[in-house]
């Protein structure tokens, strides 16, 4: 089984609202990133975790906020977004870091709507 | 830095045409390579990889092979269908958990 999951599929949310989300995934990955991505172009990099530590930051607003609370789950804390932040954002895990060879799986992602 | 250079799309076929859209790349070390599919509305699904030189990555009919060479890794399908109409992303990992990706090629299918 090499599913990612994440929810929800659509968020709606007021710039003022504090929202959530999640990414779930039971394939013992223990690297799991954040990607950003607009309309008709590649993902863009947030953030990765490896083995629950945060490893990478890719300079990315504090409005965003990552959380790995245990192995399989990471989650997404949204609060004072912008109507910019509008995008898909995208769920991946891999076996680790350390290997080039390691294939990054995707879930399906959550569209997020910034009003 | 490790880059990706796509064919520009978008790109229209006819049913049952071939289908070639260019990759080549530029990175440091030895890196694996990846061709990435996304449906309208939906993540991305890892359609094939490979991940040394001449290794051939194949899934559904489409095929690539890495070219040290030439450093490149072009996605070939002999027969597309109009179910393949999505957008295709060839990217490579490189270390410390990076994926660099290209910017993505539109394909339309036509019956």
């Amino acid at each position: 089984d090499t599913e990612v999951t994440q929810t929800p599929k659509h968020l709606v949310m007021g710039m003022t609202n504090k929202k959530s989300l999640k990414c779930e995934q039971h394939m013992g990955h223990r690297a799991m990133y954040w990607y950003k991505q607009k309309a008709k172009k590649p993902p863009e990099l947030m953030f990765v975790y490896s083995y629950e530590k945060l490893s990478i930051n890719e300079s990315v607003p504090s409005r965003f906020s990552p959380e790995c609370p245990n192995s399989s789950l990471l989650n997404l804390h949204l609060h004072a977004l912008q109507p910019e932040d509008s995008a898909l954002y995208l769920c991946a895990s891999s076996q680790g870091l350390a290997g080039t060879t390691d294939t990054q799986y995707f879930g399906p992602g959550t569209r997020l709507t910034v009003l | 830095g490790n880059s990706v250079t796509q064919m520009e799309g978008p790109v229209t076929l006819s049913e049952e045409a071939f289908l070639t859209i260019n990759c080549t790349y530029t990175a440091t070390g030895y890196p694996s390579l990846f061709w990435y599919v996304q449906y309208p509305g939906e993540g991305l699904q890892l359609l094939l990889k490979a991940t040394k030189a001449d290794d051939k990555g194949s899934n559904k009919g489409f095929e690539a092979t890495y070219r040290k060479e030439t450093t490149s890794f072009h996605l070939e399908k002999g027969s597309v269908q109009v179910s393949d109409s999505a957008v295709y992303f060839c990217a490579l990992r490189g270390n410390a958990g990076k994926s660099t990706f290209g910017d993505g090629t539109t394909l339309t299918v036509k019956p």
